[in-house]
């Protein structure tokens, strides 16, 4: 299996801040990546697929980078709403795999 | 909208079998596969497997083959996972969700199972 390796694994930050979450594959994926946004007692929620392409009605301030083993999501500025858990999954082979996930926190 | 309705909570003894379903609506439902994902409390997700667009294919993750399995019933949308030989390590909250192109769009609400004696 694919193994992702996520961090930080807790992030503390504050309204306005920049904050960057790493994923890690084990083994090239391509750009098969996706980004999720988990809230307490909730689904996850898609942010970002292919490693970069925004999905629909997703706030600009997010955005996605990276190919082959290395990614990253962005969020530009902090707002209150982006408290939440972030995931990594790949996607390039069966089985797919998560990031063990970032808890971001208010500072 | 695409709309994934999840069957309600269930509390189950250890050793015994689970189904968990999935109404879909808001699409073409024979386009596309369904995933289940789980999530045990307070860490992260775990892949289950996915059934694809026609039912007669289905994929496990491998520390669940031999006890999942998942089917599809075309005529009412709705996608069903069964879980046998329970354990407590099962207890957990087991999501649906859309395959698009690989990645998950959208999810059900959720659906707690707890297994306890």
């Amino acid at each position: 299996d694919i193994q992702m390796t996520q961090s930080p694994s807790t992030l503390s930050a504050s309204v306005g801040d920049r904050v960057i979450i790493t994923c890690r594959a084990s083994q090239s994926i391509s750009n098969l990546l996706a980004w999720y946004q988990q809230k307490p007692g909730k689904a996850p929620n898609l942010l970002i697929y292919k490693a970069s392409t925004l999905e629909n009605g997703v706030p600009s301030r997010f955005s996605g980078s990276g190919s082959g083993t290395e990614f990253t999501l962005t969020i530009s500025s902090l707002q209150p709403d982006d408290f939440a858990t972030y995931y990594c999954h790949q996607y390039n082979a069966y089985s797919f795999t998560f990031g063990q996930g970032t808890k971001l926190e208010i500072k | 909208q695409v709309q994934l309705v999840q069957s309600g909570a269930e509390v189950k003894k250890p050793g015994a079998s689970v189904q968990i379903s999935c109404r879909a609506s808001g699409y073409t439902f024979t386009k596309y596969s369904m995933h289940w994902v789980r999530q045990v409390p307070r860490q992260g997700l775990e892949w289950v497997g996915v059934i694809n667009p026609s039912g007669d294919s289905t994929t496990y993750a491998q520390s669940f083959q031999g006890r999942v399995t998942i089917t599809r019933v075309t005529s009412t949308s709705t996608v069903y996972m069964e879980l046998s030989g329970l354990r407590s390590e099962d207890t957990a909250v087991y999501y649906c969700a859309r395959a698009s192109s690989g990645y998950h769009n959208p999810w059900g609400q959720g659906t707690l199972v707890t297994v306890s004696s």
